[in-house]
């Protein structure tokens, strides 16, 4: 099972700032990664596909880098409705594992 | 509107059985591998189980044996039966639905469907 480790667990910034969320595979996913947002009491959202493709209708300052085992999720200019819990998820191999998530919480 | 609608959640004791039911509309249900994917309380998200139409089953290892995944495309829908429950069963399930790109991420969720094991 490929393990997903997400860093830091919590980030602390002001709107305006910019984020930049980490993800490390336990071995290569090469480009076969993820990343989902989720607010309370909502089910998550998919933002970036296959390491750097952003999804449908997703804005223009969530970007997705990586290859191999490290993945760097970067939001720039954080706007208020950004704040949430950012997942990473790998479909290199079965099963599908998830990473603990970053907390985006607002400093 | 594309959408994912969950129902069959509850409350059930342990070592009961529950079958979830994920009725989808919008889209051609038919053409698109399905999946769910479930959340502790507090916790993180955790794949449990994948369907293509007319193929492959996959499982995690957490439910193998246990939990059994199914569809009916003629309904447009997804199910999961899950016997043998446990306490860490509890959680909110959700279905999702695959992207559609040649591997699985998941584009579309439902509200997701809270089941309570507890005696």
């Amino acid at each position: 099972e490929i393990v997903l480790t997400q860093s830091p667990a919590t980030l602390s910034l002001s709107p305006g700032e910019r984020a930049t969320l980490s993800c490390r595979a336990s071995q290569s996913v090469s480009t076969y990664l993820a990343w989902y947002q989720q607010k309370p009491g909502q089910a998550p959202r998919l933002l970036i596909y296959d390491a750097s493709n952003r999804a449908t209708g997703i804005p223009a300052r969530f970007s997705g880098s990586g290859s191999g085992t490290d993945f760097t999720l970067t939001i720039t200019s954080l706007e208020p409705e950004d704040f949430a819990v950012y997942y990473c998820q790998q479909r290199r191999t079965w099963p599908i594992t998830f990473g603990q998530g970053t907390r985006l919480e607002i400093k | 509107e594309v959408q994912l609608v969950e129902s069959g959640g509850g409350l059930v004791q342990p070592g009961g059985s529950l079958r979830l039911s994920c009725a989808a509309s919008g889209f051609t249900f038919s053409r698109y591998e399905m999946n769910w994917v479930r959340q502790a309380p507090g916790k993180g998200l955790e794949w449990l189980s994948y369907i293509k139409s007319g193929g492959a089953i996959h499982y995690a290892d957490s439910v193998m044996g246990r939990f059994t995944i199914s569809r009916d495309d003629a309904k447009s829908s997804l199910y999961l039966q899950m016997n043998s429950l446990r306490a860490e069963d509890t959680a909110v399930y959700y279905c999702a639905r695959d992207l559609n790109v040649g591997g699985v991420y998941f584009d579309i969720w439902g509200q997701g469907a809270q089941v309570t094991v507890t005696s």
